[in-house]
């Protein structure tokens, strides 16, 4: 099974900050990574599709990267809303697998 | 394109239950569906996927044996089914719709609480 590595498991930023969350993959899988957004109490909402490219209506302050296995996902000038927790999935192969999770909390 | 899960449940431990996702707006045979549970204040978990065009189903070994799969394309329909529930099988239960090509995990339903307690 492919193993991500997520981290940090938590953050704490302000407004108007830039933060980083990384995911690195146990094995190669290309570019088949996506990032989701999880408010409370809502289903996830894809935000990154092949580790770089923006779903439709997704803020253009969210972007995602590839570096070999480590994937990261960027938030320029982070906004309130951006209270959430943030996964990162890998779909290169069954069984599909999650990080645990970026909790994001906003000073 | 829409996926539209079944209401919240709440049952006993030892009853059975299934579960429904039903997708419109799209050719429900050539897109795989995802099932990814999420226990309360825990992360998520894909637990199995079918694509309905041939029922080929694929399940994580963590929940194989544990649930069943299926889908019936007459209705365009997905179900997540246990024969035994356990007070453990507490959680929100979500389905998601692939983009295509990948098995991704593209359109989300809007999630089914189930709660499982004597």
């Amino acid at each position: 099974d492919i193993q991500m590595t997520q981290s940090p498991s938590s953050l704490s930023a302000s407004v108007g900050d830039r933060v980083s969350i990384t995911c690195r993959a146990s094995q190669g899988i290309s570019n088949n990574l996506a990032w989701f957004q999880q408010k409370p109490g809502t289903a996830p909402k894809p935000l990154i599709f092949a580790a770089s490219s923006l779903q439709r209506g997704v803020p253009s302050r969210f972007s995602g990267r590839r570096s070999g296995a480590d994937f990261t996902l960027t938030i320029t000038s982070l906004q309130p809303e951006d209270l959430a927790t943030y996964y990162c999935q890998q779909y290169y192969s069954f069984p599909i697998t999650f990080g645990e999770g970026t909790r994001l909390e906003i000073k | 394109v829409q996926v539209v899960q079944s209401g919240a449940e709440m049952k006993k431990p030892g009853e059975s239950l299934k579960i429904s996702c039903k997708g419109s707006g799209y050719s429900f045979s050539t897109y795989w569906i995802a099932w990814v549970r999420q226990m309360p204040g825990k992360g998520l978990e894909w637990m199995g996927s079918i694509y309905p065009g041939d029922s080929n189903i694929r399940y994580s070994p963590s929940f194989q044996g544990q649930v069943t799969i299926s889908a019936d394309k007459s209705i365009t329909t997905a179900y997540l089914q246990w024969k035994s529930l356990k007070a453990s099988d507490t959680a929100l239960y979500y389905c998601a719709r692939s983009s295509g090509s990948s098995i991704d995990l593209n359109n989300w339903g809007q999630g089914t609480l189930v709660t499982v307690s004597s």
